[in-house]
């Protein structure tokens, strides 16, 4: 088993360009989430998935959107960067909320 | 303020010392996580308590739910334990997360 994947690893986007980040699991999990991690201020939760076809929104939400059409993928959108977006960010899941099981990061650079 | 603080933020320690880091929060919760994220950036779930105490070989979590506090102890210290540690509350009736800002501890041999 894979676990979590992210893709890409790195990225650099300048003002205003969009991208998608593509997290995906191979343990059959309900539950996923996207986090960023900034210095000094640990993980906050963007949005959340419990299951195919439903999302959630989480502590900073603002300028992200997600799309969960298959189990297995949580897709995270940004559609027009802002160098405030320039984080590392991380995507997990788990089984009802219990373990998550966190995904390598994507370290993102907004210019 | 944080509705999940650590203490310390940064812990050194000597190899074999008993370690205790701190997590207390400040509304109702359904679970307690502790995480570890290595020096290279991945990040590893160790427990999630939602009352008690639990064990993993040298590492014990124990949570108080009547005084919203939670430790993470680990017993005889090792280099590799060289880690940020951080707790995070899953809150009552809906899946959201926070986080505390993590404690960085470092084991010297």
């Amino acid at each position: 088993n894979a676990g979590v994947t992210q893709t890409p690893k790195f990225r650099v986007l300048k003002t205003g360009q969009s991208m998608t980040l593509l997290c995906a699991q191979d343990m059959n999990h309900e539950y996923m989430y996207w986090y960023r991690q900034d210095p000094g201020m640990g993980l906050r939760l963007i949005h959340y998935s419990v299951g195919e076809g439903t999302t959630a929104k989480g502590e900073v939400p603002d300028g992200y959107n997600v799309s969960r059409l298959k189990k297995q993928n949580f897709l995270l959108g940004l559609e027009s960067a802002a160098p405030s977006q320039t984080s590392v960010y991380f995507c997990a899941s788990s089984l009802q909320g219990v373990t998550q099981y966190f995904g390598p990061g994507t370290r993102l650079t907004v210019l | 303020k944080n509705e999940v603080e650590q203490s310390p933020q940064n812990l050194t320690a000597q190899e074999g010392e008993f370690i205790t880091i701190n997590c207390s929060y400040s509304v109702g919760i359904s679970a307690l996580h502790w995480l570890q994220q290595h020096p290279g950036g991945g990040i590893v779930s160790l427990f999630m308590l939602s009352s008690g105490k639990k064990k993993h070989g040298r590492l014990i979590a124990t949570i108080n739910i009547q005084e919203k506090h939670s430790s993470l102890h680990i017993t005889a210290s090792h280099p590799r334990d060289s880690a940020v540690y951080i707790c995070a509350v899953r809150f009552n009736n809906n899946n959201d997360m926070r986080f505390g800002a993590g404690t960085r501890l470092t084991v010297k041999p």
